[in-house]
């Protein structure tokens, strides 16, 4: 079983729906929850950053954890085509001394216009 | 304030030929790592370094080397390259107990 498990996709859904992205995990430490996101042919960038379980906003993105359940999930509201891309969660354990992350494969969205 | 660059942006090399990837952050973050991302497949660990002269091995190291004399760069080192190494190389920096920024990326492609 791998550590992190993320629906491939394609993901594809008309412009202004509600999109959610989801990841499991199967270590219990994890503590640090991150979602990326990366445009083709371009680095991935830093989207949102959570600590333990909870939700946090900002704008059209949230994220949310349910460490009871080892599930953590990104929601993107009134999604715009220039939101298509794909989407990658991390995570990481509270004092873990090398600070390595742990990534899902990515979910590939498409937002049509 | 650039944060995590990354040269060259691409570059073809022929099989048993070696190079090093360059990569240099303006960030002071102690944390720097390398990654390769092949299709389909993530995100995959090669080295990183807790701090300048410190570096220890990833997920998939075999092939590469680094080195880290200062805080700003970590440069890795392909010798004696194989197609198995064609992918898309990430430079990424982080501070303690926080996330990391990622650079733009280098791909490689060996024939």
């Amino acid at each position: 079983q791998k550590e992190v498990e993320q629906d491939p996709g394609p993901l594809s859904v008309p412009e202004g729906a509600i999109v959610s992205l989801n990841c499991t995990y199967s270590n219990s430490a994890f503590q640090y929850f991150m979602w990326y996101r990366q445009y083709s042919r371009k680095g991935p960038e830093l989207l949102m950053y959570t600590y333990s379980s909870g939700n946090k906003e900002d704008g059209r993105f949230t994220a949310q954890v349910d460490k009871s359940s080892k599930y953590i999930s990104l929601f993107i509201r009134d999604s715009q085509p220039s939101d298509s891309a794909t989407y990658l969660c991390a995570m990481n354990d509270y004092g873990g001394a090398t600070n390595k992350l742990i990534f899902g494969t990515g979910t590939l969205l498409a937002v049509q216009p | 304030n650039a944060g995590v660059t990354q040269t060259p942006k691409f570059r073809i090399l022929k099989i048993g030929q070696s190079m090093t990837l360059q990569c240099t952050q303006d960030m002071n973050h102690n944390y720097m790592y390398w990654y390769r991302q092949d299709p389909g497949m993530g995100l995959k660990l090669i080295y990183y370094s807790v701090g300048a002269g410190i570096t220890d091995k990833g997920e998939v190291p075999n092939g590469y080397n680094v080195s880290r004399s200062t805080t700003e760069d970590f440069p890795l080192r392909l010798e004696l390259a194989a197609p198995s190494q064609t992918s898309v190389y990430f430079c990424a920096s982080g501070a303690e107990q926080e996330t990391q920024y990622f650079g733009p990326g280098t791909r490689l492609l060996v024939l």
